[in-house]
């Protein structure tokens, strides 16, 4: 199974602060990369698909970038509502599509 | 709108059996793969079993593997999730997910773009 790792694990930032976490995973998954937000209490929302597509609807401060083993999710001006736990998650080969453990974005 | 709703949790023994549903409107379900996705208390996000649109191929977790099986009504726009043998490490809130497929210069892949609220089952005697 193709094990993903995020780091970190947890962040402090402020707002307006520029941020980025990164994905590795245990082997290449060519592009086959997506990014989700979780606030608590809710269901996760798709931020990034093909470790570069932004979903419809989502700001563009966030972005993704790489391919092959590294990935990073960037935001660039860090907003109110972006503190969050933030997942990335492979889909180049299932079962399972698995997800990273998670990094927890808070304000500092 | 694109709408998922999840039902069918609650309290079960250790050994029991739960069948969850997610309810689908506001997109052609027969045409889009599903996935269910389970998220323990206080933990990450592990995906379950996903199903193709015609409910041909279905997928596994080992973790579920010969005790739960996915499938779908296209009829009744429904995707389920029939749980036995429950074990307390299978308490967790179940997410049900829309699976859109993208294509590329030589292939496609997928994403998973809605997600319902979650329905809670909790495996405890």
């Amino acid at each position: 199974d193709i094990q993903l790792t995020q780091s970190p694990s947890f962040l402090s930032a402020s707002v307006g602060d520029r941020v980025t976490i990164t994905c590795r995973a245990s082997q290449g998954i060519s592009s086959f990369l997506a990014w989700y937000q979780q606030k608590p209490g809710k269901a996760p929302k798709l931020l990034i698909y093909a470790a570069s597509t932004l979903q419809s609807g989502v700001p563009s401060r966030f972005s993704g970038s790489g391919s092959g083993t590294e990935f990073t999710l960037t935001i660039s001006s860090l907003q109110p509502e972006d503190f969050a736990t933030y997942y990335c998650q492979q889909l180049n080969s299932y079962p399972p599509y698995s997800f990273g453990q998670g990094t927890k974005l808070e304000i500092k | 709108e694109v709408q998922l709703l999840e039902s069918g949790g609650g309290l079960v023994q250790p050994g029991g059996s739960l069948r969850l549903s997610c309810a689908a409107s506001g997109f052609t379900f027969s045409s889009y793969a599903m996935t269910w996705v389970r998220q323990a208390p206080g933990k990450g996000l592990e995906w379950v079993s996903a199903i193709s649109g015609s409910g041909g191929s279905t997928y596994y977790a080992d973790s579920v593997k010969g005790r739960f099986t996915i499938s779908r009504d296209n009829s009744k726009n429904t995707l389920y999730l029939q749980m036995n043998s429950l074990r307390a490490e299978d308490t967790a809130v179940y997410y049900c997910a829309k699976e859109p497929r993208y294509y590329y210069g030589s292939g496609s892949n997928y994403y998973f773009d809605y997600w319902g609220q979650g329905t809670l089952v909790t495996v405890s005697s």
